[in-house]
């Protein structure tokens, strides 16, 4: 069955960086292009990037675009989040997710990786 | 900047009873709307995609409709399990563009 299990999150300074990653099984990682979602405290949900099946196409919120970076390595089986310049507002849980049919619909989620951004 | 808006912010609701949620975008998404089910410290689970489809396993009384930038979802009658957040997301493949809205709060009357 699909899986996705994010990893990488804990508690960062303001400025500083970190790397998140979702290893996924279950699948065909390389046929599907695959999302990172976030929700801060008690708010609503964010989406934060997303990668095409093959790495060619990315794109971002306005709110992280030139502070994160959305990666893969198809060999893995594994995607990346490598976040930059974190500030508190970055604060979330950090979730990666993956479409079945249409790119933007979100059929499977990993369960999160909680990124506390604090001095 | 395609801008989801939800109404209400918060809904309650009797089991049993229905409950219509509404979501709307600033401007046309066509049918590339989707809905999502969240609980408390769990994952977002998708409902509804390209408008009106129940994504796999989800139950028939769960219905989506709309198109261009108003969208509605429909629970006939609402179940126990039901009670939860419920957000919208336009998706637009390319260029690529995706967007939730605020969520609606489903609680029990």
């Amino acid at each position: 069955q699909v899986q996705l299990v994010e990893s990488g999150g804990g508690v960062v300074q303001p400025g500083r960086s970190l790397r998140l990653s979702c290893a996924a099984s279950g699948f065909m990682f390389s046929s599907y292009g695959m999302h990172w979602v976030r929700q801060a405290p008690g708010k609503g949900l964010e989406w934060v990037a997303v990668i095409f099946y093959d790495g060619s196409n990315k794109s971002y919120a306005d709110s992280v675009k030139g502070r994160f970076t959305i990666s893969r390595d198809n060999s893995k089986n594994t995607l990346y989040l490598q976040m930059n310049s974190l500030r508190a507002e970055d604060t979330a849980m950090y979730y990666c997710a993956r479409p079945e049919l249409r790119l933007g619909e979100l059929d499977y989620w990993g369960q999160g990786t909680l990124v506390t951004v604090s001095s | 900047e395609i801008v989801m808006t939800q109404s209400p912010a918060t809904l309650s609701v009797s089991p049993g009873e229905r409950a219509t949620l509404s979501c709307r975008a600033s401007q046309s998404v066509s049918s590339n709307l989707a809905w999502y089910q969240q609980k408390p410290g769990q994952a977002p689970r998708l409902l509804i995609y390209g408008a009106s489809t129940r994504a796999t396993g989800i139950p028939a009384r769960f219905s989506g409709s709309g198109s261009g930038t108003e969208f509605t979802l429909t629970i006939s009658t609402l179940q126990s399990e039901d009670f939860a957040v419920y957000y919208c997301q336009q998706y637009n493949n390319w260029p690529p563009s995706f967007t939730f809205g605020p969520g609606t709060k489903v609680d029990i009357k």
